[in-house]
């Protein structure tokens, strides 16, 4: 079946400890996307990649990285730098038709919790 | 200004009602936009995508207009189930970013 991948599903993670989420799709999509939700907010862009060994920041990029060494994976790392972690975090992928993406398809998401 | 605005609700209607959202978006140059529905801590999926025609699904419409730069989306007889989120998204052309609004709550009571 094609979709959109993010493990794990559940993260526990210690203050100062860097953690890294993993998303992989194997729908062939150029474009994926790294998204915060905080309870009872919206999603916000963390970053964003349109093809692979490149990658853009999005509107909260600080204390995280990613890399986008493949075009099926598009990990996120939180780090110790990130002072509020605790969210919901959503990746998404989406195609290009005509140079315009396409609608995009979500992962089901990891809860990252520190203790 | 916020690039997508969306009222928040929460909007509380009796089944079989029917109800409309707006999302206003900032950037004239977006090109693609859609309507996305999120259940309580699920991911958001794809309800529709909006042409500049209006399209219709169903119970479901969704229209844009651009000159005054919204879109919107009108749910008729309206289920229990469709008790959730709704999620606007404009895909900025010339950042190639996908943007989301804070989503509408809408809550559909017996």
């Amino acid at each position: 079946d094609g979709g959109i991948t993010q493990s794990p599903k559940y993260l526990f993670r210690k203050e100062g400890q860097n953690v890294t989420l993993s998303c992989e799709q194997n729908l062939n999509h150029d474009a994926m996307y790294w998204y915060r939700q905080d309870p009872g907010q919206g999603l916000r862009l963390i970053y964003y990649s349109q093809i692979v060994n490149d990658f853009q920041k999005g509107d909260i990029a600080e204390g995280y990285s990613v890399s986008r060494e493949k075009k099926e994976s598009f990990p996120l790392t939180v780090t110790s730098a990130q002072k509020n972690p605790t969210a919901f975090y959503l990746c998404a992928s989406s195609t290009a038709r005509d140079r315009v993406n396409t609608e995009a398809f979500f992962g089901q998401g990891t809860r990252l919790t520190v203790v | 200004r916020k690039e997508v605005e969306q009222d928040p609700g929460p909007f509380n209607v009796p089944e079989g009602a029917t109800v409309a959202f707006n999302c206003t978006y900032s950037n004239s140059a977006s090109q693609s936009f859609f309507w996305y529905r999120q259940d309580c801590r699920k991911e958001p999926k794809l309800l529709m995508s909006v042409y500049s025609s209006g399209n219709e699904d169903g119970r479901f419409t969704a229209q844009l207009n651009r000159a005054s730069q919204y879109i919107s989306l009108l749910i008729r007889d309206s289920k229990l189930s469709d008790s959730a989120t709704y999620l606007c998204v404009v895909n900025m052309l010339d950042t190639d970013k996908l943007i989301f609004g804070t989503g509408t709550r809408l809550q559909v009571f017996p």
